[in-house]
C-alpha cells in the first residue's frame, strides 16, 4: 500500500542544522509532486515547500524561503528536506505528503524541536 | 494568498447526532480546468492529518459513508450524519485550486 515514511528529526540548537527525509512505497514516486507541511505543537498546518514530479521546480513558504531547500532522489524514492539557520519558532512536526493536487497520503510525521 | 476560514472552532457533539462544519474561502474555489480542489482532513489524536473527502464531495476509500462534503463557489460544508467516539479529532479544509494551498484553522470536535 502506499507509505510514506519520515525520519532525521530531532532537538537542535537556534541557528543549527537538521535533514529530512521522507522514503515512498506503494506508488511511482517519480511521477507524483511531494510536500513538506508542518504543525506547530497544538497549532493547525502550514505548507512549507513543494517540489515537481522531476524536481525542476521547487516553492516555498515565506516563512522558510532562503533556509530551507527541498530535494528528491527518485532512484532512491526520497524526499529530503535540509533545514538551515533553524529558529525557536521552526519547532514542529514534519509531514510529507503526496500530490499536488491531492494530498491523499500523508506520512507519520518527525518532531523537530529547536531549543537552546 | 487565499484564505480559509473555519467555522465553529469547537463543536461539541452528544454521540448518535449529527455534526456539520462550514468552510469558507476568501475566492471562488472553481478551477480553470472546472475542478473545485476543495479537501477535508481528519486528525485524530496523535495522528497524522488523513483525507476524508476531496474535490468538494469524493469520499476516500475506507471512509464512512457518514461523512459527506458538500458546496461550492465559496461556501463549503463537511457533515457527520450521526457521530461516534472514533470521530474525535481536529478537521480541516484545505483549497489546492490556488498556489500558495491553503488550510482552515481546524474545527476541534469533542463528544459531549
Amino acid at each position: 500500500q502506499v507509505q510514506l515514511v519520515e525520519s532525521g528529526g530531532g532537538v537542535v540548537q537556534p541557528g543549527g542544522s537538521l535533514r529530512l527525509s521522507c522514503a515512498a512505497s506503494g506508488f511511482t514516486f517519480s511521477n507524483y509532486g511531494m510536500y513538506w507541511v508542518r504543525q506547530a505543537p497544538g497549532k493547525g498546518l502550514e505548507w512549507v515547500a513543494f517540489i515537481l514530479f522531476d524536481g525542476s521546480n521547487k516553492y516555498y513558504a515565506d516563512s522558510v524561503k532562503g533556509r530551507f531547500t527541498i530535494s528528491r532522489d527518485n532512484s532512491k524514492n526520497t524526499l529530503y528536506l535540509q533545514m538551515n539557520s533553524l529558529r525557536v519558532e521552526d519547532t514542529a512536526v514534519y509531514y510529507c505528503a503526496k500530490d499536488r493536487w491531492n494530498f491523499d497520503c500523508w506520512g507519520q510525521g518527525t518532531l523537530v524541536t529547536v531549543s537552546s | 494568498d487565499v484564505v480559509m476560514t473555519q467555522s465553529p472552532l469547537s463543536l461539541p457533539v452528544t454521540l448518535g447526532q449529527p455534526a456539520s462544519i462550514s468552510c469558507r474561502s476568501s475566492q471562488s474555489l472553481v478551477h480553470s480546468d472546472g475542478n473545485t480542489y476543495l479537501n477535508w482532513f481528519q486528525q485524530r489524536p496523535g495522528q497524522s492529518p488523513r483525507r476524508l473527502i476531496y474535490k468538494v464531495s469524493n469520499r476516500d476509500s475506507g471512509v464512512p459513508d457518514r461523512f459527506s462534503g458538500s458546496g461550492s463557489g465559496t461556501d463549503f460544508t463537511l457533515e457527520i450524519s450521526r457521530v461516534e467516539a472514533e470521530d474525535v479529532g481536529v478537521y480541516y479544509c484545505m483549497q489546492l485550486t490556488y498556489w500558495p494551498p491553503s488550510f482552515g484553522q481546524g474545527t476541534r470536535l469533542e463528544i459531549k
